[in-house]
């Protein structure tokens, strides 16, 4: 079966970094989404990854390892308004997008 | 960027009433919409595919009878749930898709809906 896993809730401190990891299981591969998601909002796009490497965007980076089924996303600079619901989508073969059940962050002053 | 707006953003409903919810695509023509929901806590569940002109694809255990979506221009999207219950109240959103690639999806606020 396709399963995607990540943490379901992380907190962290204002003004530090933070990784969310994802692991995936998919039948084939067409690129890993991170969507960012306020509580009561739907989801904004924050990165695509469909190369192994590092991709950065000011305070955000997401990372890809395919032969390991593995991403992170990194937040910089964390502010308060960055307290959400991280969530992690994987596009299959067919094209159609297998998300994960999200990772709740929460920044503590 | 690409803007989609939903409407209503909330609706409260009596069970055994029809519900209707649009999806609009404001400065792009979507080829593709695409209905999710989510109950809460829970990740988006992918209900169906639509593209404009044809049928909807439901994923599995999807009642296409019970909720209806209608693509009828390349901006809009309609998701009727029909003889609504209370286990449908939920929070259901659409994205639209550029076509030109296919990871652009964008998604609309959403609409809450309480069946009573």
């Amino acid at each position: 079966g396709q399963n995607i896993d990540q943490p379901t809730e992380m907190t962290a401190t204002e003004g530090a970094i933070v990784q969310i990891n994802c692991t995936y299981q998919t039948s084939g591969f067409n690129g890993l989404f991170w969507y960012q998601q306020h509580a009561g909002e739907a989801p904004t796009f924050l990165s695509y990854n469909v190369l192994d490497g590092l991709e950065e965007k000011g305070r955000f980076s997401s990372f890809l390892s395919r032969s390991k089924g593995y991403s992170y996303l990194l937040l910089k600079e964390l502010q308060m308004k960055d307290s959400a619901s991280y969530l992690c989508a994987v596009m299959d073969s067919n094209y159609q997008l297998i998300w994960g059940a999200g990772t709740k962050l929460i920044i503590k002053p | 960027g690409a803007v989609v707006s939903q409407h209503p953003s909330r609706v409260i409903c009596k069970s055994g009433t029809s519900v209707k919810i649009e999806c609009r695509s404001l400065d792009f023509q979507a080829t593709t919409m695409f209905w999710y929901r989510q109950f809460p806590k829970q990740s988006l569940m992918l209900m169906a595919t639509s593209n404009e002109g044809s049928k909807a694809t439901y994923e599995q255990g999807v009642e296409k009878d019970k909720f209806l979506i209608n693509h009828a221009s390349l901006t809009l999207s309609t998701l009727t749930v029909t003889s609504a219950h209370p286990e449908d109240s939920s929070f259901y959103i659409c994205s639209a898709s550029l076509g030109t690639e296919l990871y652009e999806q964008y998604f609309g606020p959403g609409t809450r809906l309480t069946v009573t």
